[in-house]
């Protein structure tokens, strides 16, 4: 199970967003997607931390074990979305978390 | 550019069946796994089955087993969803998805939406 939070986050353009996706047991395979409304989610990151193709560098991926974090580094007015994390770990199922909404304050 | 588009979404009655399918381009479509997705509107994802290139593995969610029924046409491109025993809990947007090593979606189509009601 992936346990994302907070549920929303109100924040301005230009500030630092900080999101986070827990796991119930450890895993090594985490990856993020950014999902904007009538959308298909969009691939940020996999392998915890490496940054797809196209992926603008103020995107960051980090942890480990259970605990896991997407940064923006600075907002902007395209980064408001909702993002997902997605664990990869067992191969036989992936899991995804429940999403984080990142809005404007 | 991979281009993923979905079809044969729809309306139908719960314990009908449908088959979603998936046109890709762009890529050597016989080297890569492929997966579909869904989404209930509003809510989160949920991977729903995935299968390698040659069809040799084939994942299911657990939700899913026995109903549904992941297929390939390599030689056209398509990936498809066979859909059977639908209840009102499958009503979701499905996305296909190219599936990297059977593990992440690197790119998705648009969805489609089915709607199982009476």
């Amino acid at each position: 199970v992936l346990t994302q939070s907070p549920g929303t986050l109100s924040l301005s353009p230009g500030e630092r967003a900080t999101l986070s996706c827990r796991a119930s047991q450890i895993i090594r395979k985490l990856a993020w997607y950014q999902q904007k409304p009538g959308q298909a989610p969009r691939l940020l990151m996999y392998g915890v931390s490496t940054r797809a193709t196209g992926i603008p560098e103020r995107f960051s991926g980090s942890g480990s074990g259970t605990d896991f974090t997407l940064t923006i580094s600075r907002l902007e007015p395209e980064d408001f979305a909702v993002y997902h994390c997605q664990e990869y770990e067992f191969g036989v199922s992936k899991t995804f978390g429940q999403g984080t909404k990142v809005e404007i304050k | 550019e991979v281009h993923l588009a979905e079809s044969g979404g729809g309306l139908v009655q719960p314990g009908g069946s449908l088959r979603l399918s998936c046109a890709a381009s762009g890529f050597t479509f016989s080297d890569h796994w492929m997966a579909w997705v869904r989404q209930v509107p509003g809510k989160g994802l949920e991977w729903v089955a995935n299968m390698k290139p040659d069809g040799t593995m084939i994942f299911y969610v657990a939700s899913v087993k026995g109903r549904f029924t992941i297929s390939r046409d390599n030689a056209n491109n398509l990936v498809y969803l066979q859909m059977s025993g639908l209840r009102a809990e499958d009503s979701a947007v499905y996305f296909c998805a190219r599936d990297v090593n059977g593990g992440y979606f690197d790119n998705w189509g648009q969805g489609t939406l089915v709607t199982v009601s009476s």
